[in-house]
C-alpha cells in the first residue's frame, strides 16, 4: 500500500542555526499530518500537526510546511538547541484514525 | 492529552516464551493502538485494540502471535508469543482521544529476546 516515505538521513546542525527536516508522502488522499520527536528511550512526542486545507502552521520555534502538489512535508526548527537532538518522524492520516509513519531523521545538534 | 503508562519498560526474554505488555491510560479513550519499532527504524502499526471486540490486525501481524486484550476503555495488553530474536523491538502503546487528532504514546517496552 501507499506509505509515507522518508529515507533515514542524519542531520547535523550547529546550535543556534535553523534546521529543516523533510518528508515525502505518496498517498494523495492523506489529509492530516503530524510531526513527532522521539528521544532515546522514550515514546514519540507530538510536536505539531497540519491539515491538508493549510500550507503552513507555526508553533513555538517550529513551523510545518505542506506542499500538496509535490506531496512534501517539512519541519523547520528555529534556533536549534541541544535539547532538540532526537529522531523526528512525520506521520500521515489517510484512513480514519490510523497513522502511517515515515522512516525518521536523526537530528544532531553540535554545541 | 492523555498520560500513558506501559509495563514493563524493558525485558530480556528467552526464545520460545511469551511476554505480556500492559498499557494503562489515565482517561477513557476510544482508540488504542499497538506499534512495533525495530532497532533504528520507524514505527509499524501492529493492530488496533477495540473495546469489546477482537483487535484489528495489520498486514503481516496475526492474532496467534500478538494476542491483544482490551477489557475496558483505559487498559489494553499486547502479548508477544513464542518469541524469537527477530521479535526484539520496542513495542509502543498509543491512544487517540478522538476527532482525528494527534496520537499519544507510552514510553515503550524494549524487548530483547535471547
Amino acid at each position: 500500500g501507499e506509505s509515507v516515505g522518508l529515507h533515514l538521513p542524519t542531520l547535523s546542525v550547529q546550535e543556534g542555526d535553523n534546521s529543516i527536516i523533510n518528508c515525502a508522502y505518496s498517498n494523495s488522499a492523506s489529509d492530516y499530518f503530524i510531526w513527532y520527536k522521539q528521544e532515546s528511550g522514550k515514546g514519540p512526542q507530538f510536536i505539531i500537526d497540519i491539515r491538508s486545507n493549510m500550507d503552513k502552521r507555526q508553533g513555538q520555534r517550529v513551523t510545518v510546511l505542506l506542499n500538496k502538489t509535490v506531496k512534501h512535508l517539512s519541519l523547520q526548527i528555529a534556533a536549534t538547541q541541544p535539547g532538540d537532538s532526537a529522531v523526528y518522524f512525520c506521520a500521515e492520516n489517510n484512513a480514519g484514525n490510523m497513522l502511517t509513519f515515515g522512516g525518521g531523521t536523526r537530528l544532531m545538534v553540535k554545541p | 492529552s492523555a498520560v500513558i503508562s506501559q509495563k514493563p519498560s524493558r525485558d530480556i526474554c528467552q526464545r520460545g516464551t511469551s511476554l505480556t505488555i500492559q498499557c494503562q491510560v489515565d482517561s477513557q479513550v476510544t482508540m488504542m493502538f499497538w506499534y512495533r519499532q525495530q532497532p533504528g527504524q520507524s514505527l509499524t502499526l501492529i493492530a488496533t485494540a477495540n473495546q469489546g471486540s477482537e483487535a484489528t490486525y495489520e498486514s503481516g501481524f496475526v492474532i496467534d502471535k500478538f494476542p491483544i486484550s482490551r477489557p475496558n476503555l483505559t487498559f489494553s495488553t499486547l502479548t508477544v508469543s513464542n518469541m524469537s530474536p527477530e521479535d526484539s523491538s520496542i513495542y509502543l502503546c498509543s491512544v487517540e482521544t478522538g476527532g482525528r487528532t494527534e496520537a499519544f504514546f507510552g514510553q515503550g517496552t524494549r524487548l530483547t529476546v535471547v
